[in-house]
């Protein structure tokens, strides 16, 4: 199986701050990767698929980057409303894994 | 608008079973490859399984091999996850959800999820 290894694991940061968000996987996935939000009691949300494109409806302060193993979420300009818990997912093979969430939590 | 309606969610002993469903709208449900993915009280996202626009073809994580099977009704749009044996370690919200057309597996719409709590 493909791990996916998220860091950090929470942070806390001020409106208008930029905040990064690393995912690695154990193996190359190419660019078959893909970033989500989840608010409390809420159903996950797709933000950005195959690494850099970001959902239809996204925000643009929010970007996706990277290839192989290593793959950045950014944040910029960081806002209320995003805090969130934050998933990365590999697409690339079965079984389908996630990373372990990055809770940002607004200062 | 395009939408997930799971149900069937509820109270089951261990070694019980349980059918939880699906229903779509808004979207050719038939043209679309659908997910179910689980997340455990205060847990992260576990990927379940998957089904093709069809239904000819299924995946499983380990974890549900031989215990769950993934069915769909094209005509009723609706997705299905039947689950025998269930184990403690089943409690989850389970989520559907929708694999967009194109190359990889993501999940681009979900539903609300259902509650499946596995307790004697």
């Amino acid at each position: 199986d493909i791990q996916m290894t998220q860091s950090p694991s929470s942070l806390s940061a001020s409106v208008g701050d930029r905040v990064t968000i690393t995912c690695r996987a154990s193996q190359s996935i190419s660019n078959y990767l893909n970033w989500y939000q989840q608010k409390p009691g809420k159903a996950p949300k797709l933000l950005v698929y195959a690494a850099s494109t970001l959902q239809s409806g996204v925000p643009s302060r929010f970007s996706g980057s990277g290839s192989g193993t290593d793959f950045t979420l950014t944040i910029s300009n960081l806002q209320p409303e995003d805090s969130a818990t934050y998933y990365c997912q590999q697409g690339y093979r079965t079984p389908l894994t996630f990373g372990g969430g990055t809770k940002v939590e607004i200062k | 608008e395009v939408q997930l309606v799971e149900s069937g969610g509820g109270l089951v002993q261990p070694g019980g079973s349980l059918r939880v469903s699906c229903a779509a709208s808004g979207f050719t449900f038939s043209s679309y490859w659908m997910h179910w993915v689980r997340q455990a009280p205060g847990k992260g996202l576990v990927w379940v399984s998957r089904i093709n626009s069809d239904g000819s073809s299924t995946t499983y994580a380990d974890s549900v091999k031989g215990r769950f099977t993934i069915s769909r009704d094209n005509a009723k749009n609706t997705l299905y996850l039947q689950m025998n044996s269930l184990r403690a370690e089943d409690t989850a919200v389970y989520y559907c959800a929708r694999r967009p057309q194109g190359l990889g597996d993501s999940f681009d719409i979900w539903g609300h999820g259902t509650m499946v709590t596995v307790s004697s």
